[in-house]
């Protein structure tokens, strides 16, 4: 069974303070990893998509990493306005659609 | 504004009740998926449409239903509601249907069952 789990559930960090959310998965056969940022009350906002293990993109203080089991999300020194819930998503194993499996979440808290 | 629209923001009705949820999608957008997000299950894939026809399905309870009219917009139906259907309901679009094509998200309607 597809399964997406997202660590720490929670995470308070200082204003600068750089470090990793945990996406880990088990698909059978990976269409790719997708990350999202939710403010509250907001709708998901699309950050990255990852295909292959190795694969890294950044945006601006935010790299998404990919390897054979896991995700990560590196945040470097971040600020106040980082402050959201991070998701990760996988699709679901349905040909032709693209309909995703998302994790719980991490929710980051950037202290001034 | 991410471009998908869904009206309206917040909706309260009573148990027993049903009520219509809609969404446009972005310009150019052919494909529309619905997601529930309540505090206890995360989101929750609901249906896919792409170009007017049911492309996907997940736990959509039997008292839900959906459809993409020609113009593209959808609509989403909920029934015989119960408390439990309080939620986050959301839209988003992609231009196509296949694995790999980001979604964007609407900024969702607020359902409250008393």
């Amino acid at each position: 069974e597809d399964q997406v789990t997202q660590s720490p559930e929670a995470l308070r960090l200082q204003e600068g303070e750089s470090s990793s959310l945990n996406c880990s998965y088990t698909v059978s056969g990976l269409r790719g990893l997708f990350w999202y940022r939710q403010d509250p009350g907001k709708g998901p906002e699309f950050l990255f998509t990852l295909y292959s293990a190795g694969e890294e993109k950044e945006k601006e203080r935010l790299k998404a990493t990919l390897t054979k089991k896991e995700s990560f999300l590196h945040i470097t020194a971040p600020k106040p306005e980082d402050s959201a819930t991070y998701l990760c998503a996988v699709p679901l194993a349905q040909t032709g659609a693209n309909n995703l499996f998302f994790g719980t979440g991490t929710r980051l808290t950037v202290i001034p | 504004d991410s471009g998908v629209t869904q009206t309206p923001k917040h909706l309260i009705t009573a148990t027993g009740q049903r009520v219509t949820l809609r969404c446009s999608p972005r310009s150019g957008d052919l494909s529309v998926y619905w997601y529930q997000q309540s505090l206890d299950q995360g989101l929750q894939f609901l249906i896919q449409y792409y170009n007017g026809e049911e492309r996907a399905k997940g736990n959509i309870l039997e008292r839900f239903s959906a459809q993409q009219f020609p113009d593209l917009h959808s609509e989403l139906n909920l029934s015989s509601l119960e408390l439990g259907d309080s939620a986050l309901y959301f839209c988003a679009s992609s231009v196509a249907s296949g694995v790999g094509y980001g979604y964007t998200f609407g900024s969702g309607t607020r359902l409250t069952v008393v």
